[in-house]
């Protein structure tokens, strides 16, 4: 299995655009996390999903950031308008029922000037 | 809310040494226990899995335990390599709903 897929690697963006996160999870994952990483913050979970339907969405920071996942191996995580407090590495995981190990991509490098 | 804490923040040892990174969390009532690696601007990888049933879980050079009645789980290395350098960190997910709740991590260096 290719694991977790994310897109794109690296992006730049200027404050006020609208910047797309795109995450394939692995195949047979029911479940899929968003994931923010800050030196300050840590890593922190902005929503999960399961069976594509949003189960928490209590980390999403503001009306600025939002998610979908419209079929079981793809999902985007959209910031619009970006700010340059957005920057950040975003990860995406994924992880099965039962056994519940997540397993992460390599993540999105975001930088917003 | 479950509150995960890795202890210490930074470790430095030399090669070879056997070394013990602790991960203390405050509620027992947990489904599981994971160990990851992450590499200087890469993502986490998975190390070991413990389930809340398990007391231990070994791969290769790297055995996690795992006490959750004291709230507390051990991620041991022995014979230490300068490989072995990254930020490790811990992830507990509750019994009830989905979400993993991490520490903030050990960096660890070997110095050759």
């Amino acid at each position: 299995d290719a694991g977790v897929i994310q897109s794109p690697r690296h992006e730049v963006t200027e404050m006020g655009q609208e910047v797309t996160l795109r995450c394939k999870p692995i195949s047979g994952h029911d479940y899929l996390f968003w994931y923010r990483q800050t030196m300050m913050r840590g890593l922190e979970l902005l929503i999960y999903f399961n069976n594509n339907v949003p189960i928490d969405d209590s980390g999403m920071p503001e009306d600025r950031f939002s998610a979908k996942m419209p079929n079981a191996s793809f999902s985007t995580l959209k910031i619009q308008p970006s700010e340059p407090r957005d920057s950040a590495v975003y990860f995406c995981a994924s992880s099965t029922t039962g056994k519940n190990e997540q397993f992460f991509g390599p993540g999105t490098r975001l930088t917003v000037l | 809310k479950q509150e995960v804490t890795q202890i210490p923040a930074a470790l430095s040892v030399p090669e070879g040494e056997n070394l013990v990174l602790n991960c203390s969390f405050t509620d027992s009532a947990i489904y599981n226990l994971q160990w990851f690696r992450q590499d200087p601007g890469k993502g986490l990888t998975s190390l070991l899995l413990i389930q809340s049933s398990q007391r231990e879980q070994t791969s290769g050079r790297l055995n996690a335990s795992l006490d959750k009645s004291s709230g507390r789980s051990t991620l041991y290395i022995a014979a230490s390599q300068p490989g072995d350098s990254a930020t490790y960190l811990c992830a507990v997910l509750r019994n009830t709903g989905n979400q993993f709740y991490f520490g903030t991590g050990t960096s660890l260096t070997v110095i050759p």
